[in-house]
């Protein structure tokens, strides 16, 4: 089946540690996104990529990183810098051909501090 | 800035009630307009859209209009069910570039039996 597979579900961050996301799709889709969930605030965009080995930085992305050098991964490194980390993790692709209207998104990733 | 506001939750309603979900926007142009619903531990799925003034997206027995004139995408659905509880985003995007979706706060709904 087609889909998106993100991994862990659960991931827990010590201080000054940088961790990495897992996101892969096997949807052939071109473009791939990852937000960032809070209680109460909706979902905010991290970072976005329409291409391979292309990448914008979304509303948020001070203190994260990503790379996408495979048209169906899209990893996401949340550094030490981001103070804050502890959110849900959404990601999502969309294909062009789809009027650039309709995001498939993955489970989830939950990030907490230690 | 362009921004989607939603009904704060959450909603708690017996089985067979009536929902509304209110969602209004504000944006420069006029752009297209979805409804996503997140089941828990999961991620989002497309429940409907609507791409311009007037049209009504509809889906499980959920319907939106969406209304230029009190730019508002309200989702409504005539009797809920238990397997209804989730919680409900509101977004918009606009056509052309990236897939940009803003997204409302979401609105829990829980129903019971």
């Amino acid at each position: 089946d087609g889909g998106i597979t993100q991994s862990p579900k659960y991931l827990f961050r010590k201080e000054g540690q940088n961790v990495t996301l897992s996101c892969e799709q096997n949807l052939n889709h071109d473009a791939m996104y990852w937000y960032r969930q809070d209680p109460g605030q909706g979902l905010r965009l991290i970072y976005y990529s329409q291409i391979v080995n292309d990448f914008q930085k979304g509303d948020i992305a001070e203190g994260y990183s990503v790379s996408r050098e495979k048209k169906e991964s899209f990893p996401l490194t949340v550094t030490s810098a981001q103070k804050n980390p502890t959110a849900f993790y959404l990601c999502a692709s969309s294909s062009r051909d789809s009027l650039n209207e309709k995001l498939f998104f993955g489970s989830g990733t939950q990030l907490s501090v230690l | 800035g362009d921004s989607v506001t939603q009904m704060e939750g959450p909603v708690t309603l017996s089985e067979e009630a009536f929902l509304t979900i209110n969602c209004t926007y504000t944006a420069t142009g006029y752009p297209s307009l979805f409804w996503y619903v997140q089941y828990p531990g999961e991620g989002l799925q497309l429940l409907l859209k609507a791409t311009k003034a007037d049209d009504k997206g509809s889906n499980k027995g959920f319907e939106a209009t969406y209304r230029k004139e009190t730019t508002s995408f309200h989702l409504e659905k005539g009797s809920v069910q238990v397997s209804d509880s989730a919680v409900y985003f509101c977004a918009l995007i606009f056509s052309g570039g990236y897939n940009k979706l803003i997204f409302g706060a979401g609105t829990r709904l829980a129903v019971h039996p």
